[in-house]
């Protein structure tokens, strides 16, 4: 079946510093991946999404490249802010069905100090 | 509109109550989605319903009841909860389509349960 790794956390940086979350995944076939965000108290966010090999998906700084031949989903950030500490989820859909089953990573708590 | 909407946003009930949640999109998805989150994990699917029926239940106790009165609207009634049912109940929705695109969240509701 399907399954989504992430990088334990929780991970905490300094405003400014460089940001990576390691991200790899088991699937069949061809998955559409994605970075999910939730602040505080909120729903989850679309942060970005890759649908093919060597996609790059990007948004507010953030960026992860699709790459097949390692499985993997990073994503990073050159400078982080404070406003960035959240959850973050990295999730696939794949499978045969037209609506995108999303099965999720563990998610990894960022918290960002001034 | 590229908004999910849930009401209510908190909510506290004995288990012996009734009570719904509310979700609804205008963004003419025709897939809508009922998870449950607790703290600090993914979201667990609960529920999927496509072109307003029910697709996918997974699993979930019958004390959970969820409608889908029309391609904007989704309920979930509540019924003779547990204590352990208290979490953030998130909906979302996405387009029905081969791409497998992203699923759009709401704020959720934060259930207790007494």
């Amino acid at each position: 079946g399907n399954s989504v790794t992430q990088m334990e956390g929780p991970v905490t940086l300094s405003e400014e510093a460089f940001l990576t979350i390691n991200c790899t995944y088991t699937a069949t076939g061809y998955p559409s991946l994605f970075w999910y965000v939730q602040y505080p108290g909120e729903g989850l966010q679309l942060l970005l999404k890759a649908t093919k090999a060597d996609d790059k998906g990007s948004n507010k700084g953030f960026e992860a490249t699709y790459r097949k031949e390692t499985t993997s989903f990073h994503l990073e950030k050159g400078s982080v802010q404070v406003s960035d500490s959240a959850v973050y989820f990295c999730a696939l859909a794949s499978g045969g069905t037209s609506y995108g089953k999303l099965t999720f990573g563990q998610g990894t708590i960022l918290t960002v100090h001034p | 509109d590229t908004e999910v909407t849930q009401t209510p946003k908190h909510l506290v009930m004995g288990m012996t109550n009734k009570k719904s949640l509310k979700c609804e999109q205008h963004m003419g998805h025709r897939a809508m989605y009922w998870y449950k989150q607790k703290a600090k994990k993914p979201p667990e699917l609960m529920f999927v319903y496509s072109y307003e029926k029910l697709s996918i239940n997974e699993s979930v106790p019958s004390r959970f009841s969820p409608e889908c009165p029309n391609s904007s609207l989704l309920n979930l009634h509540l019924h003779a909860l547990q204590p352990e049912d208290s979490a953030l109940y998130l909906c979302a929705s996405s387009q029905l389509d081969r791409k497998r695109g992203e699923q759009f969240f709401g704020p959720g509701t934060r259930l207790t349960v007494l």
